[in-house]
């Protein structure tokens, strides 16, 4: 049981290009979200999504993309990189109420953005 | 709008001193609140959540609505619990979309 796995761990990017966080869980949870850390600014969320099909903006949503064509994967898209992206990004997933409640984290991808 | 204030960046105290974490909401609702903690350069770990009311590695928290806090407690502070600490808000049931605290940096010094 890998539980969540992000990929990359590491990212360098050069202002404005384009790339995917992937995020996998085996879960079988329906929810997922995308959190971005920053130091002082604790975590942010970005997208998230409730099923397959259903994504939604959370706070911090300008240049990123989602998809959840299945449960398993919830991508995350950088249309064109910032430096302002230079983060660590987590992604999560949760079950429903009455399974594993709260949510899995996984371990993090480092982007830097030059 | 639903907040989530955590006043201290950074925390100091010895081996064997109690610990307190502080943790103040903002939010309408009827909440759910967790913790999760950090450790160096690790994915983020659930803690405690409110509902459950348990006790994990010593750490307690209660959730007191008049004072809308939700303060994370343990009695002696161990080595290995130096860690970041981050207070949630669940702001759709079931945890499906939760808020973060900035965080705070506990260190206990030997």
């Amino acid at each position: 049981n890998a539980g969540v796995t992000q990929t990359p761990k590491f990212q360098v990017l050069k202002t404005g290009q384009s790339m995917t966080l992937q995020c996998a869980q085996d879960m079988n949870h329906e929810y997922m979200s995308w959190y971005r850390q920053d130091p002082g600014m604790g975590l942010r969320l970005i997208h998230y999504s409730v099923g397959a099909g259903i994504t939604d903006q959370g706070e911090v949503p300008n240049g990123y993309n989602v998809s959840r064509s299945t449960t398993e994967d919830f991508p995350l898209r950088l249309l064109s990189a910032a430096p302002s992206q230079t983060s660590v990004y987590f992604c999560a997933s949760s079950g429903r109420p009455g399974q594993s409640y709260g949510y899995t984290f996984g371990s993090g991808t480092r982007l830097t953005v030059v | 709008a639903q907040r989530v204030t955590q006043p201290e960046k950074l925390l100091s105290v010895f081996k064997g001193a109690p610990v307190e974490l502080k943790c103040n909401y903002s939010y309408s609702g009827s909440p759910e609140l967790f913790w999760y903690v950090q450790y160096s350069r690790q994915r983020l770990q659930l803690l405690l959540r409110h509902i459950s009311r348990e006790s994990i590695k010593g750490f307690t928290a209660d959730l007191n609505k008049g004072e809308t806090s939700f303060h994370l407690k343990k009695p002696f502070a161990q080595e290995e619990d130096s860690a970041m600490y981050y207070c949630a808000l669940s702001v759709m049931w079931g945890a499906q979309k939760l808020v973060f605290g900035q965080g705070t940096r506990l260190t206990i010094n030997p």
